[in-house]
This record gives structure tokens, sequence and C-alpha cells, in this order.
């Protein structure tokens, strides 16, 4: 059974920085690309960021390009994302989820969830 | 605002069928990026229902389909459930700058 979930959310003052971590199990994780979405409190759905399943090609949105960086470790199965100069718009649940296939692909597993807060 | 635009709401009563809209432009699904379908109670994690604009995974009911027509996409239930009130999101791939993955608004349906 594809698991996926997500630990490392919490309360971080304006400027802080958190780690988020993401174990995944029942599957090879190092065949697939995998990304972060977050969804910000009664928000839609926003794409966060991706990484090839070697790492070799990383992408970011716009909204924290910069700021955020998201890394992977095959050997342990498990995808962070490394966030930093936090702003309260940051204040989400940060889902990470596994790409079905190709670029443009859907996302077919999602983890629970993590809340990040980001308040003062 | 969404670079996807879905109505926030629709409602149908039980055995009646919805429809859910999702407009895009011409360069995300009008470029020819497939669409996909995700449905979320609360408190829960999206669900993929429909990916590659048509297809269901496992154990999604065929009461669920999709289509595409130029830059827009829909979402169709028919016979409707109770336990279709949630939320559904449609998601494509947006080729503007330097590219990105991108959701609709979401719609609320409520099932009368």
């Amino acid at each position: 059974e594809v698991q996926l979930v997500e630990s490392g959310g919490g309360l971080v003052k304006p400027g802080g920085s958190l780690r988020l971590s993401c174990a995944a199990s029942g599957f090879t994780f190092s065949s697939y690309t995998m990304n972060w979405v977050r969804q910000a409190p009664g928000k839609s759905l926003e794409w966060v960021s991706s990484i090839y399943s070697s790492g070799s090609h990383i992408y970011y949105a716009d909204s924290v390009m910069g700021r955020f960086s998201i890394s992977r470790d095959n050997a342990k199965s498990s995808l962070y994302l490394q966030m930093s100069g936090l702003r309260a718009e940051d204040t989400a649940v940060y889902y990470c989820a596994r790409r079905r296939g190709g670029a443009a692909t859907g996302y077919d597993y999602w983890g629970q969830g993590t809340l990040v807060t980001v308040s003062s | 605002q969404s670079v996807l635009t879905q109505p926030p709401s629709v409602s149908g009563a039980p055995g009646q069928s919805v429809t859910i809209s999702c407009t895009g432009s011409s360069s995300n699904i009008g470029a020819g990026y497939d669409v996909h379908w995700y449905q979320q109670f609360p408190g829960t994690a999206p669900k993929l229902l429909i990916y590659d604009n048509t297809n269901r995974p496992s154990g999604v009911p065929d009461r669920f389909s999709a289509s595409n027509s130029g830059t827009s996409a829909s979402l169709a239930i028919t016979g409707l459930q109770a336990e279709d009130e949630a939320d559904y999101y449609c998601q494509s791939y947006d080729n503007n700058l330097r590219g990105s993955w991108v959701f609709g608004g979401g719609t609320k349906l409520t099932v009368l």
C-alpha cells in the first residue's frame, strides 16, 4: 500500500524557518517525481515545488522561489522541503504528492498533510 | 485568482446530474495539456478522481466522467449521492513564463 506521511509542521514566526519531511513507503520512491502542494485555510490548492526522481530537475512556484528548497533522499525514501523567510501568506497545510508519470500528469497519491502556521 | 476558473458552487438533488466547468486559456488546457480532477472532503487530502482528461483510477465509480473542449474542461457527475458532497478541483500544466502546475479555485458540490 502506497503511503506518504508528512511531518515537521508547526507554528513559526515571520522570517523563521522550518523543514518539512515526507516519508514514503509501498512503492519504488526513486522512480517517481515528487511534489509539494499547499492549501491555505479555506483556499484552493497551490503547487509549490517538484523534484524529479533522480533530483536532476527541480521546479518552484514563483511565490516560494528563493525561499524554499526541495530535496530528496532516495535511499531513505524521503522528500523534504526546507522553508525559510516564512511569511504569513505561507500559512497552509502542506501535502506531499506523487506524480503519476510524465510532466503533465496528475498526482495519484497524497499524504495527509502537515499544517504550517506563520504568525507572531 | 486561480489560473483555471471554476464555479464556486454547484448543487443538485440525489439522483440528478451536475457538471462542473474548468475554464483555462491557450497556455494550459488550450495548449493541449491534460486536465486532472480531484475530490476533497473537509479535513482530508485531495484524491485523484480523473486523470489525463477522461480516465478514472481504479475504484472511482463510472458516475464520474470528464471531457475537454478548446480551453475548457468539465466534470460530470450523474446519479448524485449524498457522499458526493465535497470540493472538486481541476488541474493542468501551464507553459507561461517558466511553466507551472496550476489548479482551479475549487467547486463546492452540495447534494440537496
